[in-house]
């Protein structure tokens, strides 16, 4: 079966450094993606790593350890806009994204 | 980034009704397109696997004959969701894959809210 764990809430504030977890155990894996979701909208692209280490875009990195199921997103200098639900996703061996239940992030001033 | 788009991004129906959503990429072409359905609070969940020229592949769980999905053309998957009731009323999401194996992600069109009378 598929299993994708993060957090469900998380707190911080605005200027600080947040990151978020995700662990997953799923039948192939194709690479694992990140997805920002505000309410009511779809979501948009983030991150994706395939490879284990760390991938810098901007104020947002993504880090995987295939060997230990687990990657974060590292979200520096946090601004209120980054309010918002992050996806974990994980590219199964059929090329479809298993989503994980979502982290939704509350920045506070 | 691409671009999807989806087509209505809302639609209140009376129940028994049908209701079609369409999901383009217009960009790029995109021979393999995703269905997922999110309900308030909750994840995306993967429906169905679009393929162009072929049958899709429905996830466990997911009625083939309710939701009937069409994948005419390299741009363009539809999602017909036949006979319509209450319980239907979701966030339907498209998404289109691009990019080669090892370097590929999938975008997502903005969505379509359906309730459902």
């Amino acid at each position: 079966g598929q299993n994708i764990d993060q957090p469900t809430e998380m707190t911080a504030t605005e200027g600080a450094i947040v990151q978020i977890n995700c662990t997953y155990q799923t039948s192939g894996f194709n690479g694992l993606f990140w997805y920002q979701q505000h309410a009511g909208e779809a979501p948009t692209f983030l991150s994706y790593n395939v490879l284990d280490g760390l991938e810098e875009k901007g104020r947002f990195s993504s880090f995987l350890s295939r060997s230990k199921g687990y990657s974060y997103l590292l979200l520096k200098e946090l601004q209120m806009k980054d309010s918002a639900s992050y996806l974990c996703a994980v590219l199964t061996g059929r090329r479809a994204l298993t989503f994980g239940s979502g982290t939704r992030l509350q920045v506070q001033p | 980034g691409a671009v999807v788009s989806q087509h209505p991004s809302w639609v209140i129906c009376k129940s028994g009704t049908s209701v079609k959503i369409e999901c383009r990429s217009l960009d790029f072409q995109a021979t393999t397109m995703f269905w997922y359905r999110q309900f308030p609070k909750q994840s995306l969940m993967l429906m169905a696997t679009s393929n162009e020229g072929s049958k899709a592949t429905y996830e466990q769980g997911v009625e083939k004959d309710k939701f009937l999905i069409n994948h005419a053309s390299l741009t363009l998957s539809t999602l017909t969701v036949t006979s319509a009731h209450p319980e239907d009323s979701s966030f339907y999401i498209c998404s289109a894959r691009m990019g080669a194996s090892g370097q590929e992600t999938q975008y997502f069109g903005p969505g379509t809210r359906l309730l459902v009378l």
